[in-house]
């Protein structure tokens, strides 16, 4: 079946540091791949998305790629701020959003 | 802009009560779902309705019922709470397309 791995956290940067976050899939065919954020005390949100290998999703200064090859989809962020302290999920979707699939997410912590 | 609007946002249960999760969506969304999110998990679907009048058993269905009763709403059910439904739980909703989902605020829920 599918899976999503991402690394665990917490991860604990200072302000304007650089932010990566791994994640990689198992999944049969051509999967939509997903950047879901959870901010304290709040449901998910979708961050960013690609639908197709080598595209670039990007939000907010958050960006993923979507690497058939290393089946991969790791987020980045250059210069992250205190106000990006939360949880970030990656997902893939292979036909539907009842078909997603959820890695367990990882804390980013960002201190001043 | 209220979007996915679940209630109630905290409940605590004794082991063998029961209670219903409401969840309501002003999107006009045809599709509709329950998760429970537990540390270490990610998420995991526990019923979907794809459309206004069905629903489908996702990866975790034992021990909850749900109820499309309409286009806005879709509760979920928990006939005899036990202390492995101590969770907490998101609606969501997503446009035809499935795409993209939008999450309640969650409900947390302990079972003693």
């Amino acid at each position: 079946g599918n899976s999503v791995t991402q690394m665990e956290g917490p991860v604990t940067l200072s302000e304007e540091a650089f932010l990566t976050i791994n994640c990689t899939y198992t999944a049969t065919g051509y999967p939509s791949l997903f950047w879901y954020v959870q901010y304290p005390g709040e449901g998910l949100q979708l961050l960013l998305k690609a639908t197709k290998a080598d595209d670039k999703g990007s939000n907010k200064g958050f960006e993923a790629t979507y690497r058939k090859e290393t089946t991969s989809f790791h987020l980045e962020k250059g210069s992250v701020q205190v106000s990006d302290s939360a949880v970030y999920f990656c997902a893939l979707s292979d036909g539907g959003y009842q078909k997603v699939t959820f890695g367990t997410g990882t804390k980013l912590q960002v201190i001043p | 802009n209220a979007g996915v609007t679940q209630t109630p946002k905290f409940q605590v249960l004794k082991t063998g009560q029961s209670m219903t999760l409401q969840c309501a969506q002003d999107m006009n969304h045809n599709s509709m779902y329950w998760y429970r999110q537990d540390p270490g998990m990610g998420l995991r679907l526990i019923y979907y309705s794809a459309s206004e009048g069905t629903t489908d058993k996702g990866e975790v269905p034992n021990g909850y019922n749900v109820s499309r009763l309409n286009k806005r709403e879709f509760s979920l059910r928990l006939e005899s709470a036990a202390p492995s439904q101590t969770s907490v739980y998101f609606c969501a909703s997503s446009d035809i397309r499935g795409t993209e989902a939008f999450f309640g605020q969650g409900t947390r829920l302990t079972v003693v």
